[in-house]
C-alpha cells in the first residue's frame, strides 16, 4: 500500500526547543513537501524537495530547515521552536513528472509548542 | 491574497439529502484541480482530479464539475452518509509536474446528521 508516513503523530515541545518531524515515503517519489495547517487557512507551503539534497523554500519558510539525505526520507527542523509555530504539519510527495497530478499526503503532525 | 475561495464555510445536512460546495479561483495557469476529503485529525485523501475545460467526474456518490473559463468547480455529493461528515478541501495546481504549486482552498466543514 503506497504511503507517506509522519512520526510522531502528536508532539508538544516548550518554546526555545529543537523540533523534528520526520517523513517517509514507500513510492520512490522525487518530490516531497512540507505543509502546515492553521484553522480557517489553507495549507501553506514551507519548503519542496526535489531529491536528495535539492531543497527550496516554499512560501513561510522563515523559522524552519529541512534535510533530505535519502530520497525516500525528509524531515522539517524547527531551531528553537515558537509558540506561533504551534499547528498541523502535513508533508506529501509526488513524482516529478506529475502529469497525472498525484499527490499522496501523510496523516499530519499535531505540534503544540508552550 | 486568498487565491482559491471556498463556499459555504460550513454546512449541515441530514442523512440522505444531497449537497453541493462550490470553489472559486483565480490561480493562473490553471492546470488542474483536485478535491480532497480530510477526516478530523487526518490527512488529506484525493477523491477526484479535474484537468480539462468543462471536465465532470464521478466516483461513487461523488461527482465534481469544472469550468475554467469561469474558475469555478463544484462538488456533488448526493444520498449523504454520516461518514461523509469531513472537511472538503479544493486545491488547484498551477502546473502539471513537480515544479508546479498547489494552492490550497480553506475547505468547506460538512456535518451529516442523523
Amino acid at each position: 500500500d503506497m504511503k507517506v508516513t509522519q512520526m510522531p503523530r502528536y508532539l508538544i515541545k516548550r518554546m526555545g526547543e529543537n523540533v523534528l518531524l520526520e517523513c517517509g515515503q514507500d513510492m520512490s517519489h522525487e518530490t516531497m513537501y512540507w505543509y502546515r495547517q492553521d484553522p480557517g487557512l489553507g495549507l501553506q507551503l514551507i519548503y519542496i524537495s526535489y531529491d536528495v539534497d535539492s531543497n527550496s523554500e516554499g512560501d513561510i519558510p522563515k523559522g524552519y530547515r529541512v534535510s533530505r539525505k535519502k530520497r525516500e526520507h525528509f524531515s522539517l527542523i524547527l531551531d528553537s521552536a515558537k509558540t506561533n509555530q504551534t499547528s498541523v504539519y502535513f508533508c506529501a510527495s509526488s513524482p516529478r513528472d506529475n502529469s497525472n497530478s498525484d499527490y499522496t499526503f501523510g496523516s499530519g503532525t499535531r505540534l503544540l509548542v508552550i | 491574497k486568498t487565491q482559491v475561495e471556498q463556499s459555504p464555510q460550513s454546512l449541515v445536512v441530514r442523512q440522505g439529502e444531497n449537497c453541493v460546495l462550490q470553489c472559486n479561483y483565480s490561480v493562473t495557469p490553471d492546470n488542474h484541480l483536485r478535491w480532497f476529503k480530510q477526516d478530523t485529525g487526518k490527512g488529506l485523501v484525493s477523491l477526484t482530479v479535474l484537468v480539462h475545460e468543462n471536465d465532470k467526474t464521478s466516483n461513487g456518490r461523488y461527482s465534481a464539475t469544472l469550468d475554467k473559463d469561469a474558475k469555478h468547480s463544484t462538488l456533488h455529493i448526493t444520498a449523504t452518509l454520516l461518514d461523509d461528515t469531513a472537511t472538503y478541501i479544493c486545491v488547484v495546481g498551477d502546473r502539471g509536474s513537480a515544479l508546479g504549486r498547489l494552492h490550497f482552498g480553506a475547505g468547506t466543514q460538512l456535518i451529516v446528521i442523523p
